[in-house]
């Protein structure tokens, strides 16, 4: 099993382009997530999808939008970036929604210029 | 929303000896958990401690909850070089999940 596997690893966008950062889990898992981490900070929750079909805006979801193509993926779209967004982009999926434990992907180093 | 918070932020030790990382959190909470994150590299997680739990062990790890207090340590004991890492908690509370700003640990040989 891959676990969760996210695309591409590295990102570099200009001011005001878009991109689409992919996300896919082989657990059989409902719930995933998208997380956005800044130097020497803890993970703050973009989106969250609590089930195939569902999504739900975390904490800083503003520029972002998400897509829960189905129960396998799940993916996080910048439709006009901003140096703000420059981050780690973390994807991590579990069994039910907060109950149980997460897993997550190795990450995506996006910079915007 | 503000995140919970970690203490400390850094600590170093040598091998052999026990970290000790405490996190505080605001709200109540349906489970606490905890996960290590090495350089460069995503979560993993290490240990999940329901509300109505007051102690879990695994392995070298015990994980202390004090709801009263909103509180909870992770015990690393008998530490190693490869313990070095990020550790982090996560509070996850009816709709909301709040990740701590972390405590980086290093263990020096």
């Amino acid at each position: 099993n891959a676990g969760v596997t996210q695309t591409p690893k590295f990102q570099v966008l200009k001011t005001g382009q878009s991109m689409t950062l992919q996300c896919a889990q082989d657990m059989n898992h409902n719930s995933m997530y998208w997380y956005r981490q800044d130097p020497g900070m803890g993970l703050r929750l973009i989106y969250y999808s609590a089930s195939e079909g569902t999504t739900d805006k975390g904490e800083v979801p503003n520029g972002y939008n998400v897509s829960r193509l189905n129960k396998r993926e799940f993916s996080l779209r910048l439709e006009s970036a901003a140096p703000s967004q420059t981050s780690v982009y973390f994807c991590a999926s579990s069994g039910e929604l907060h109950i149980y434990e997460q897993y997550f992907g190795p990450g995506t180093r996006l910079t915007v210029t | 929303s503000q995140q919970g918070e970690e203490d400390p932020q850094a600590l170093s030790i040598q091998e052999g000896e026990n970290a000790t990382m405490n996190c505080s959190y605001k709200t109540s909470i349906n489970n606490l958990q905890w996960y290590r994150q090495n350089s460069g590299r995503g979560l993993v997680h290490l240990i999940l401690i329901r509300s109505n739990e007051r102690e879990k062990h695994s392995g070298r790890l015990r994980v202390t909850l004090d709801t009263s207090k909103k509180s909870s340590s992770l015990l690393i004991t008998a530490s190693r070089a490869a313990d070095t890492a990020s550790y982090f908690c996560l509070e996850t509370s009816g709709s909301r999940l709040t990740f701590g700003e972390g405590t980086q640990l290093t263990v020096n040989p």
